[in-house]
């Protein structure tokens, strides 16, 4: 079956540092979701991207959707502590459904 | 604003009880889901159901079984709970057409003594 792929599991960065988090899928996706999950909280989504080589802005948050679309990113400049939480990405599960077959997240910790 | 239910936010229960998991949403979504949220593995999809009395298994369902009566309403039934069920359960809805965004509920944490 489809799998997603995400790196790193974890990411510890200084407060105003950068972060990167990766996504690579084993077959061509029609689109990519974002999800971010704050601790004790419940997985909330970000945002979905579904053009080949698309590249959407919110605030600090840049997400990138692959050429081959097999592949995305999450960048956050400047992190800050609210920042905190693990960002998953999440493909179609099957052809017509509205299954997700999510990653197993990135982790990140924002020391202030 | 989309809202999704869990019945309880903390379980306990013990090894061979029955246990029964409650979700409801109040967007009339046709789709909902039962997943798994263990550490290192991400979220894992346990059932689905695409309308009332309709279920499909996802990737993790042995142990579990699931009840859709009302289109509201979403079940997650463990039959006889073994400690290595012991987990964070979500509930999520989908609408049917457009995005295909996924509301999540509170979650359930369950453990099994």
């Amino acid at each position: 079956g489809q799998q997603v792929m995400q790196i790193p599991q974890y990411q510890h960065v200084q407060e105003g540092e950068d972060f990167t988090t990766y996504c690579n899928s084993s077959t061509t996706l029609s689109n990519i979701q974002w999800y971010k999950q704050r601790p004790g909280g419940h997985p909330v989504f970000l945002i979905q991207l579904v053009k080949s080589g698309e590249v959407k802005k919110q605030k600090r948050l840049t997400f990138q959707f692959g050429e081959a679309k097999k592949n995305s990113s999450l960048h956050i400049t400047a992190t800050q502590t609210t920042d905190v939480g693990t960002y998953f990405c999440a493909g179609p599960g099957g052809a017509g459904s509205y299954q997700l077959t999510f990653g197993k997240g990135t982790k990140l910790s924002v020391i202030p | 604003d989309v809202k999704v239910t869990q019945s309880s936010r903390y379980l306990v229960k013990r090894t061979g009880e029955k246990v029964f998991l409650e979700c409801v949403q109040d967007m009339d979504h046709e789709n909902m889901f039962w997943y798994r949220q263990d550490p290192g593995l991400g979220l894992r999809l346990i059932y689905f159901s695409y309308d009332v009395k309709m279920k499909e298994k996802g990737d993790i369902p042995e142990g579990y079984s699931v009840s859709r009566e009302k289109k509201e309403r979403f079940s997650l039934i463990l039959e006889s709970a073994s400690t290595n069920q012991t987990s964070m359960y979500l509930c999520a809805s989908i609408w049917t057409s457009g995005y295909n965004e996924q509301f999540f509920g509170p979650g359930t944490r369950l453990t099994v003594l």
